[in-house]
């Protein structure tokens, strides 16, 4: 199985800061990489799908890159409705996997 | 507007096996490129993939739970059911279901609210 490794576990930041979250696979996974975002108690919500692409309605201000085993999740300006646990994932094998998390607190 | 349900107990025995039942709406599992999967969330921990039905009835499994679980779907019903056999303590977790849609590779972008299940004595 493909193995996704986030880092950090987690981090502390301030609103307006600039918050970058990595993620990298065992093995190439082309773009098929995708962002969640979770708040206690609720369901993960997507992101970002196939490395960069934004889904519908999530604010321009988060944005992914990344190919091959290395990826990022950038927050431009973190502001409070953010502070959240991110996971990656991948779907580039049919056996599809989750990274452990990146929790984002406030500072 | 899509949207999914999971029902099943919310607490099991151990050794049991446990049936859940994903009910949704707003898309068919006819549809090419239409999946539906399952993810856990045991406690405190990061989210676990267990399996996926694809609209052709392809299906696959976890690695480390495939000899327990068995995932099907009644598209008449637009259901899917999965059951995992012989459950144990660990197995306690909230389980999710998510219409995992085939585009740019699969993701999963809609999910339902999730259920508590507890494994105990």
């Amino acid at each position: 199985d493909i193995q996704m490794t986030q880092s950090p576990s987690s981090l502390s930041a301030s609103v307006g800061d600039r918050v970058t979250i990595t993620c990298r696979a065992s093995q190439s996974i082309n773009s098929y990489l995708n962002w969640y975002q979770q708040k206690p108690g609720e369901a993960p919500n997507l992101l970002i799908y196939a490395a960069s692409s934004l889904q519908s309605g999530v604010p321009s201000r988060f944005s992914g890159s990344g190919s091959g085993t290395d990826f990022t999740l950038t927050i431009s300006s973190l502001q409070p409705e953010d502070f959240a646990t991110y996971y990656c994932q991948q779907s580039y094998s049919t056996l599809l996997t989750f990274g452990g998390g990146t929790k984002v607190e406030i500072k | 507007q899509v949207t999914l349900r999971e029902s099943g107990p919310a607490l099991v025995k151990p050794t049991q096996t446990l049936t859940l039942t994903c009910t949704f709406s707003g898309f068919s599992l006819t549809t090419s490129g239409m999946c539906v999967g399952w993810i856990r969330q045991s406690p405190g921990k990061a989210l676990e993939w267990l399996a996926r039905i694809d609209w052709d009835d392809d299906k696959y499994y976890s690695t480390s739970l495939k000899t327990r679980l068995t995932i099907s779907k009644d598209t008449s019903k637009n259901q899917v059911v999965l059951t995992m056999t012989n459950m144990d303590p660990v197995d306690t977790a909230t389980y999710f279901c998510a219409r995992l849609l085939s585009g740019r590779g699969y993701y999963f972008d809609y999910w339902g609210q999730g259920t508590l299940v507890t494994v105990s004595s």
